[in-house]
């Protein structure tokens, strides 16, 4: 069974530029989450996708956005970058969302780097 | 707000040491508990869980127990061992399980050594 894919596995882009990173989740969930990862913050939720609507969203500004395609399949797009987007992108797929009952399984991120 | 706190490490023990990576948590109510694993390019995986009090998670010879009074979660291993060396997240949900986003804390790097 193919786990989550992210791609690319590496993105450098430049201040002010748009950036989309892509998450394929696991056959069969319905959920997926994205999480930024940074040294100094560590892991934190950006947003949850089931079923192509957006549940729950964490504190991150509006330049950062998502959707969830009716394949499941869910992109997030970083606008106007920061040098302080730099970081790893985590993207995690489960069945309902439920993380209890049904826990998350993450991809191997995706690098952005902001120059 | 929730907010999770662990140590960050690296934490070095030697093999067949007792390993202790504690964590506490600040959620209200009865958050579920969890701990997630990353070995060496990898991604994170679930290690183990729990969602009330005084609940023992376990796997992999690695145990936490949901401690309400002190809003803790301490992972525990007897004896660890050379493929125990990754990165250990302590996490929880807001309040109760739901599909709230997980608060992560700031991850233990362990490394073992034979």
């Amino acid at each position: 069974k193919a786990g989550v894919t992210q791609t690319p596995r590496y993105l450098i882009k430049t201040r002010g530029q748009q950036v989309t990173l892509s998450c394929s989740p696991i056959s069969g969930h319905r959920s997926v989450s994205w999480y930024q990862q940074t040294p100094g913050q560590g892991l934190q939720f950006l947003f949850e996708y089931f079923s192509e609507t957006q549940r729950n969203k964490g504190n991150f500004p509006g330049r950062f956005s998502g959707r969830q395609f009716s394949n499941s399949r869910s992109e997030m797009n970083v606008s106007t970058l920061e040098l302080g987007d730099s970081a790893l992108y985590l993207c995690a797929s489960s069945f309902t969302g439920d993380s209890y009952n049904s826990p998350l399984h993450f991809g191997n991120g995706t690098r952005l780097t902001v120059t | 707000g929730n907010s999770v706190t662990q140590m960050e490490g690296p934490v070095t023990l030697s093999e067949e040491a007792f390993l202790t990576i504690n964590c506490t948590y600040t959620a209200t109510g009865y958050p579920s508990l969890f701990w997630y694993v990353q070995y060496p390019g990898e991604g994170l995986q679930l290690l183990l869980k729990a969602t009330k009090a005084d609940d023992k998670g376990s796997n992999k010879g690695f145990e936490a127990t949901y401690r309400k009074e002190t809003t803790s979660f301490h992972l525990e291993k007897g004896s660890v061992q050379v493929s125990d060396s990754a990165v250990y997240f302590c996490a929880s949900t807001y309040s109760g399980g739901g599909a709230d986003g997980l608060t992560f804390g700031k991850g233990t790097h362990l490394i073992i050594q034979p």
